[in-house]
């Protein structure tokens, strides 16, 4: 069975210029996160979709972040501008019902 | 407001030796708890939990103990090997919220 599909795995532009990634969850998935991690934190929930509907963006910064999850598999998260404050690495995870989560590698975003 | 909290960033322990990781958490409407092990470059991928109704649950040469009372978790790992150095996340969730809250990590070196 395929995990949890990121990519880029690693992106660098420069600040104010826009930026997507993309997730491909695990088959038959309902649920999928978007979780930010910052340098030496845990990982902190960005948004969470059940199905193409987003559940749950109260962390989300909607004045420049965006996601979407069409036909309710994949899904992107987009930046636009971005700012240095938003290098971090960006994951993406899946899950059936309550718990098993599954993350995917992640992609590491530099803004310089 | 970090209510799961890992207070140590680091830990180091002899090959063969019992690692212990501690997390504490302050939302009483937690009512699972898991621990992820994450490796450079990667997500963090699953590794034991515990529901609250439980107070230890065992995997192998891993170990969960919950102290309800304390809002205290912890993870054994015995023996200890080097390919269990890593970083290790503490999160826990409530089954309303459906969203994982993370830890700030803790890097566990198995020294040879």
């Amino acid at each position: 069975e395929a995990g949890v599909v990121q990519s880029p795995r690693y992106k660098i532009i420069e600040k104010k210029q826009p930026v997507a990634f993309w997730c491909n969850p695990i088959s038959g998935h309902n649920t999928l996160y978007w979780y930010l991690q910052n340098l030496g934190q845990g990982p902190e929930l960005l948004i969470r979709y059940e199905n193409e509907e987003a559940v749950d963006d109260s962390q989300l910064p909607k004045d420049r972040f965006s996601a979407e999850r069409l036909k309710g598999v994949d899904s992107t998260l987009k930046i636009q501008p971005a700012e240095l404050g938003d290098s971090a690495v960006y994951l993406c995870a899946s899950s059936q019902g309550h718990n098993g989560y599954t993350f995917g590698s992640g992609t590491r975003l530099t803004v310089v | 407001d970090q209510q799961v909290k890992q207070n140590s960033p680091s830990l180091s322990v002899q090959e063969g030796r019992i690692s212990i990781l501690n997390c504490d958490y302050t939302n009483s409407m937690f009512d699972y708890f898991l621990w992820y092990k994450k490796y450079p470059a990667e997500g963090p991928t699953f590794l034991i939990s515990i529901s609250s109704i439980k107070d230890k649950n065992e995997d192998g040469r891993f170990t969960v103990f919950l102290n309800k009372s304390a809002k205290h978790l912890s993870l054994h790992i015995v023996p200890s090997q080097p390919g269990d150095s890593a970083v290790y996340f503490c999160a826990a969730s409530d089954e309303g919220a459906q969203k994982l809250v993370f830890g700030q990590g803790t890097r566990l070196t198995i020294n040879p």
